[in-house]
């Protein structure tokens, strides 16, 4: 058990919709970082949050938005969705802005 | 336009043998290079990363990996397999980007198998 937590496990819903995936970091972990696992595009990196503010940027959908509330819990939001999202979603945290990433289980979502 | 390479889909390895993944990259910059592995049915692991000084560095589960500058490549190794070690692995490589911010590249993934 890494410590990062990510709500829901799994999630089904139809194309055009909009989802909110939620990843609380390990305790005292200042940076969340998104990644995008499918099977036809691999693992991709979407974004990270350092202490409320964005610091790196991956291969983000405009339709894709997310963001690192006070408490450091992080949400990434999803519209429009298409059935090419459907893939696992990934939350990790490290301590520092550079360190060591803890991943968390993985929300598996799946755009019908 | 920068990428990260993993030119093996899968590498079969003996247990007890040495094992090796390879991993190269083009990016501008010095980068800093990390390696994850996926056990099946488990998320992601750190394994390793490099920063900056001793090429070789040391990471978990007896793994290391050697940065080599001139060939823009930094391999993941270990020198004794073992059965569980069997996983998917990523290579990824951090690079600043011209906004102040960073950019993270990912590998394909190398699927390595070791066999009893």
């Amino acid at each position: 058990d890494s410590g990062v937590t990510q709500t829901p496990k799994h999630l089904i819903t139809a194309t055009g919709q909009r989802v909110t995936l939620r990843c609380s970091p390990r305790s005292g972990d200042l940076s969340v970082y998104w990644y995008q696992q499918s099977l036809d595009q691999g693992l991709q990196f979407l974004i990270q949050y350092y202490n409320g503010e964005e610091r790196a940027k991956g291969n983000i959908l405009e339709r894709f938005s997310a963001q690192q509330f006070p408490d450091l819990h992080s949400e990434l939001n999803l519209s429009s969705l298409e059935l090419g999202d459907s893939a696992l979603y990934f939350c990790a945290s490290s301590e520092l802005l550079e360190g060591e990433q803890y991943f968390g289980p993985g929300t598996r979502l799946t755009v019908t | 336009a920068q990428s990260v390479a993993q030119p093996e889909d899968q590498v079969n390895v003996a247990e007890g043998n040495p094992l090796t993944v390879k991993c190269t990259y083009s990016v501008s910059g010095n980068p800093y290079l990390f390696w994850y592995v996926q056990y099946p049915n488990r998320g992601l692991q750190f394994l390793l990363k490099y920063i900056t000084g001793d090429n070789l560095v040391k990471g978990s589960y007896g793994f290391e990996a050697e940065f080599n500058k001139s060939q823009t490549s930094f391999h993941l190794k270990k020198p004794s397999a073992l059965v569980s070690d069997s996983a998917l692995y990523f290579c990824a490589v951090r690079v600043p980007s011209t906004t102040g911010t960073y950019k993270y590249f990912f590998g394909t993934g190398t699927r390595l198998k070791v066999l009893a």
